[in-house]
């Protein structure tokens, strides 16, 4: 199983709402990470969990707020977002060997989040 | 710090011809290098890797690349092209960043468009 799980594909939400994205894996990876990827750019890192463990932050504003219960789930819970956060949200997994780099990622199908 | 360039953000080619896609690197350590596919509202779809070894690498869908320490490139190339090749294609960076975690690195993407 190769796979990597992300519910709900689809998300509309106003900006006083609270919801949560959700990434799922069974492939025993220790590594799991959240990209936002507006149309037309590539995907930019959010935050990467090693090990359970916040590992990056990459300066993304606290209305994102990543959750890692255990090894195989990662969330992304979403406060008082702004249009402009609309986007596609991507997780990936991969194998965590330390100092020797990423050497595969596998991404979900994202979820397209509207901020109306 | 590592960066990636993709020379061409948009190649339009005819079906059964081949084609090149361009990706130049820049880093001051060993790195990793990956070619991925994103179709239209999808996730990312790992195309193919190189890590070590031959520099020429064969991957999914008839597509293959030459890593070029020299000229610092991964070029990606399909001798024959199909309209179901029609997608964003990024290149991809890793190694170890200054925290010790792995990250992914992405050029800026290349829109390939086949014309039937």
């Amino acid at each position: 199983d190769t796979e990597v799980t992300q519910t709900p594909k689809h998300l509309v939400m106003g900006m006083t709402n609270k919801k949560s994205l959700k990434c799922e894996q069974h492939m025993g990876h220790r590594a799991m990470y959240w990209y936002k990827q507006k149309a037309k750019k590539p995907p930019e890192l959010m935050f990467v969990y090693s090990y359970e463990k916040l590992s990056i932050n990459e300066s993304v504003p606290s209305r994102f707020s990543p959750e890692c219960p255990n090894s195989s789930l990662l969330n992304l819970h979403l406060h008082a977002l702004q249009p402009e956060d609309s986007a596609l949200y991507l997780c990936a997994s991969s194998q965590e060997v330390v100092g020797q780099g990423l050497t595969e990622a596998f991404f979900g199908q994202g979820t397209r989040l509207t901020v109306v | 710090a590592q960066s990636v360039t993709q020379l061409d953000s948009q190649v339009p080619v005819f079906e059964e011809a081949p084609v090149e896609l361009r990706c130049n690197y820049s880093s001051s350590v060993s790195v990793y290098l990956f070619w991925y596919v994103q179709y239209p509202n999808q996730g990312l779809q790992l195309l193919l890797k190189y890590l070590s070894g031959s520099t020429l690498v064969k991957g999914i869908n008839g597509f293959e690349a030459e890593f070029n320490k020299s000229q610092t490139s991964f070029h990606l190339r399909k001798p024959s092209v199909h309209i179901s090749d029609t997608a964003e294609y990024f290149c991809a960076v890793s190694a170890p960043d200054q925290t010790g975690a792995n990250n992914l690195f992405f050029g800026t993407g290349t829109r390939l468009t086949v014309i039937p």
